[in-house]
């Protein structure tokens, strides 16, 4: 079984500074980790996805991820805010290639203020 | 440009009514696709896996009667919340898989139900 949990539903930052939001992850296999964005009344947008390969994943808008195994995460960062980073952030998990279930987690909003 | 489109973005039926949700897959053959509803400030649930020319699978705890699942060609998927009630009500959003693992999202049909 897999599983994702993303601590905090509410991180706030000021225009600028770093944006770090958590995921933590539980697999019983080599994972497939994703980060999606979604704005209001809207779908969800890939940011980036590990796949198994280099762990340091860059992704859309000066986003990134590092997945670190000893500590099942796969926390999402950005040097600098931007104001349009305002929306809420899902990790997701599968247990690999084909057409398998994704396991999201609960969601996290960021919140960014001028 | 959007790969999974969906019809209509917005819907309000009455209570008693049907009604059909459209999810196409534009840029690709899409054999498997999913269906999720997200309730309002909560993280996406999967319903059911939509699979082309076969029946859909549903999640434990979603009624097949009640929600409708037709994947009659390899590019559209359809949703049918029959006899709709308030409690109906929500954002369903469906994605189209692919072979490497992430999903990309329609962006989402939001059902109200008076």
């Amino acid at each position: 079984a897999q599983s994702v949990t993303q601590l905090g539903s509410h991180v706030s930052v000021s225009e600028g500074a770093l944006v770090l939001l958590r995921c933590n992850y539980s697999s019983s296999v080599p994972p497939y980790l994703f980060w999606y964005v979604q704005y209001p009344n809207q779908g969800l947008q890939l940011l980036l996805k590990y796949t198994s390969a280099a762990t340091l994943v860059k992704g859309i808008n000066g986003f990134e991820a590092e997945f670190k195994k000893s500590e099942t995460s796969f926390h999402l960062t950005k040097p600098s805010a931007h104001m349009s980073d305002a929306a809420e952030y899902f990790c997701a998990v599968t247990p690999g290639t084909g057409f398998q279930k994704l396991v999201f987690g609960t969601g996290t909003r960021l919140l960014v203020s001028p | 440009g959007a790969v999974v489109s969906q019809h209509p973005s917005r819907v309000i039926c009455k209570s008693g009514t049907s009604v059909k949700i459209e999810c196409r897959s534009l840029d690709f053959q899409a054999t498997t696709m999913f269906w999720y509803r997200q309730f309002p400030k909560q993280s996406l649930m999967l319903m059911a896996t939509s699979n082309e020319g076969s029946k859909a699978t549903y999640e434990q705890g979603v009624e097949k009667d009640k929600f409708l699942i037709n994947h009659a060609s390899l590019t559209l998927s359809t949703l049918t919340v029959t006899s709709a009630h308030p409690e109906d009500s929500s954002f369903y959003i469906c994605s189209r898989a692919t072979g490497s693992g992430e999903q990309y999202f329609g962006p989402g049909t939001r059902l109200t139900v008076t």
